[in-house]
């Protein structure tokens, strides 16, 4: 599975959207983009993941540029039960299926 | 619908004795995989299991730690002569089968080994 990396923190007022970057440069093209959070004291929570379209659920938004290297994880409205660490994982279809973790973006919303 | 529980949700143990964790995937999924997280850190995989196959016991760090599925649904982590370096918390995900199925995870079981 391609490596990801992230920012290590970032913080995001309440009611304004947050932004979350990942790089993923050696991404091939079997490999999905997910997205997970969690929250302290918890286990993962799926948010939501592509391959190269930019999807969108209830809970958040994701932009994948064209060539796929980098995405961007769009909470729209930013409450304070978002502040979690956010991982961005590339995972293959076929070949692999555990999920490689990075150290995550830790959110911090502020009020 | 119920999500993957976890149980105990806690455990304090002193080194040398042995640990069972238990897991309860969501109904009907027939993939199930373990993780660990320590303290401050990334997860790590450990283990997974699809249907009937083999599973790939990969990330097992040594072989004090066991996992065995039984009946295709529950599973344990069986960890012998605990260290002070097992303390961690340890993740049940289960997922619906094929490879690019999404995995949900349990609440943990928080290990201490004093």
């Amino acid at each position: 599975d391609a490596k990801t990396t992230q920012p290590t923190s970032m913080d995001c007022a309440e009611g304004r959207a947050a932004n979350l970057p990942c790089n993923h440069s050696t991404i091939s093209g079997n490999e999905y983009v997910y997205w997970y959070r969690q929250i302290h004291s918890q286990g993962p929570q799926y948010i939501i993941h592509g391959l190269k379209n930019n999807e969108t659920n209830e809970m958040a938004s994701l932009i994948i540029t064209e060539d796929r290297k980098s995405s961007t994880l769009i909470l729209p409205h930013a409450t304070l039960r978002d502040t979690a660490v956010y991982y961005c994982i590339a995972r293959a279809t076929s070949g692999t299926y555990k999920y490689i973790f990075g150290t995550g973006t830790r959110l911090k919303v502020l009020a | 619908g119920a999500g993957v529980s976890q149980s105990p949700s806690n455990k304090v143990t002193e080194k040398g004795k042995d640990v069972e964790l238990r897991c309860d995937p969501i109904s009907g999924h027939t993939a199930l995989y373990w993780y660990r997280q320590s303290l401050g850190q990334g997860l790590e995989f450990l283990i997974y299991f699809q249907g009937n196959s083999a599973p790939d016991k990969s990330g097992l760090p040594s072989d004090r730690f066991s996992a065995e599925r039984t009946g295709g649904s529950v599973s344990t982590l069986t960890i012998q002569r605990t260290q002070q370096e097992d303390s961690a918390v340890y993740l049940c995900a289960s997922s619906a089968g094929e490879l690019k199925e999404t995995q949900y995870f349990g609440p943990g079981t928080r290990l201490l080994v004093l």
